[in-house]
């Protein structure tokens, strides 16, 4: 069976400009948590999602949003992009809103220069 | 902010076992200890959880203290592919609570 799968692997992008980085979660499972991991740091938690609906939320700006489709995969999107957006992005699945184990991709490695 | 303190850094001898302490000292009665381990440039891997009674499966032991305000990862025979940082996290299950990391412990795994 195929684990989290995200894409893209590695991204480079422009301050000011926009990004889409996309997951497809294990199959059947209905909760999406995206983290963000900044070299050095372990990750911190930017949203959960679970059947469509946001259900969680962290310490991040505005511009920062994501969504799950209803094939429960899911986008996270950063606008205005700062320098210090340049880190490793995590998508985690899990099969119940109130997850036990996690299961991470492989991440998308976002560098803004 | 991450409610578990470990140590920074660890090395272990190949085929040695390797024990990894965590202190959690304001653990509540209805959280959860859960290790995670990063290889480097993966994703956290799930590794075993526990409430109150010691834990094993094929990847790892966790032994929690009585008053639950510590615990110790054990890897039994660490191989060079288990050289990774190592996260403890307190977590309610049950409710809408995310993975809180923190900066967890290196450890190095020497032939």
């Amino acid at each position: 069976d195929a684990g989290v799968t995200q894409s893209p692997t590695h991204l480079i992008k422009t301050r000011g400009q926009q990004v889409t980085l996309r997951c497809s979660p294990i199959s059947g499972h209905k909760s999406v948590s995206w983290y963000q991991q900044v070299l050095g740091q372990g990750p911190q938690f930017i949203f959960q999602y679970y059947e469509k609906e946001e259900r969680g939320r962290g310490n991040f700006p505005d511009r920062f949003s994501a969504r799950q489709f209803p094939n429960y995969s899911s986008e996270l999107n950063v606008n205005a992009l700062l320098l210090g957006d340049s880190a490793l992005y995590l998508c985690a699945s899990s099969s119940r809103q109130h997850n036990t184990e996690a299961f991470f991709g492989q991440g998308t490695r976002l560098t803004v220069v | 902010d991450a409610k578990t303190t470990q140590p920074t850094s660890m090395d272990c001898a190949e085929g040695r076992a390797a024990n990894l302490p965590c202190n959690h000292s304001t653990i509540s009665g209805n959280e959860y200890v859960y290790w995670y381990r990063q290889i480097h440039s993966q994703g956290p891997q799930y590794i075993i959880h526990g409430l109150k009674n010691n834990e094993t499966n094929e990847m790892a032991s966790l032994i929690i203290t009585e008053d639950r305000k510590s615990s110790t990862l054990i890897l039994p025979h660490a191989t060079l592919r288990d050289t990774a940082v190592y996260y403890c996290i307190v977590r309610v299950v049950g409710g809408n609570t995310p993975l809180v990391f923190g900066k967890g412990t290196r450890l190095s795994v020497i032939a």
